[in-house]
């Protein structure tokens, strides 16, 4: 079964831009979860959709937003960038949302750069 | 604020000794722990769950859950170098997300 795939895998933009990042889950997982990843505040969750609907989110601006289609692909977007959104985003997919055993594997992530 | 703390590191084992990895956390509620191993420049990739106290085995490692003292380890027998990695513990409960802890460096030296 393939994993979770995410794309681009690199990216540049410039303060001001606006990004969106793509994932595509395991088949059959219909939850996907995204995370800020920076060497100086860790893993940090953005937010969870499950069936096209945000089930949890992280405390992040505005600015960070996402969505989630029927076929369980999502995409996180990420307006007016600043220099601090310079970050690995990693996605992760688990089968359901109300699984507490559920586990969840992540893609292999965006390296997002801001100049 | 739920919270998840590990030793951030690094720890520095020999080649073939047992690494010891330990993480505490705040919400006794939690439910389901979870250890995942991130190579740098990588992604993290899971190594083992555990839902029940005691310990889980697989393989060289070995996780251990104790509840009443909100504490999770991982041990990993005879270590390699090609275990020298982050090592994130993540913690979750019923219909919230994962906390993740801001992981363990770990060096085996040859």
């Amino acid at each position: 079964k393939a994993g979770v795939t995410q794309t681009p895998r690199y990216l540049i933009k410039t303060r001001g831009q606006q990004v969106t990042l793509s994932c595509s889950p395991i088949s059959g997982h219909r939850s996907v979860s995204w995370y800020q990843q920076t060497p100086g505040q860790g893993l940090q969750f953005l937010f969870e959709y499950f069936s096209e609907t945000q089930r949890n989110k992280g405390n992040f601006p505005g600015r960070f937003s996402g969505r989630q289609f029927s076929n369980s692909r999502s995409e996180m977007n990420v307006s007016t960038l600043e220099l601090g959104d310079s970050a690995l985003y990693l996605c992760a997919s688990r089968p359901s949302y109300s699984g507490a055993g559920d586990t969840q594997y992540f893609g292999p992530g965006t390296r997002l750069t801001v100049l | 604020q739920k919270e998840v703390e590990q030793n951030s590191g690094p720890l520095s084992v020999p080649e073939g000794a047992i690494a010891s990895l330990n993480c505490t956390y705040s919400d006794r509620g939690s439910q389901s722990f979870f250890w995942y191993r991130q190579y740098s420049g990588k992604s993290p990739e899971l190594i083992m769950s555990i839902y029940s106290n005691g310990d889980k085995e697989d393989g060289r490692f070995t996780a251990q859950l104790n509840k009443a003292s909100q504490y999770v380890s991982l041990l990993i027998r005879d270590s390699q170098p090609s275990d020298s990695a982050t090592y994130l513990c993540a913690v979750r409960s019923y219909g919230q997300n994962f906390v993740f802890g801001p992981g363990t460096r770990l060096s085996v030296l040859p």
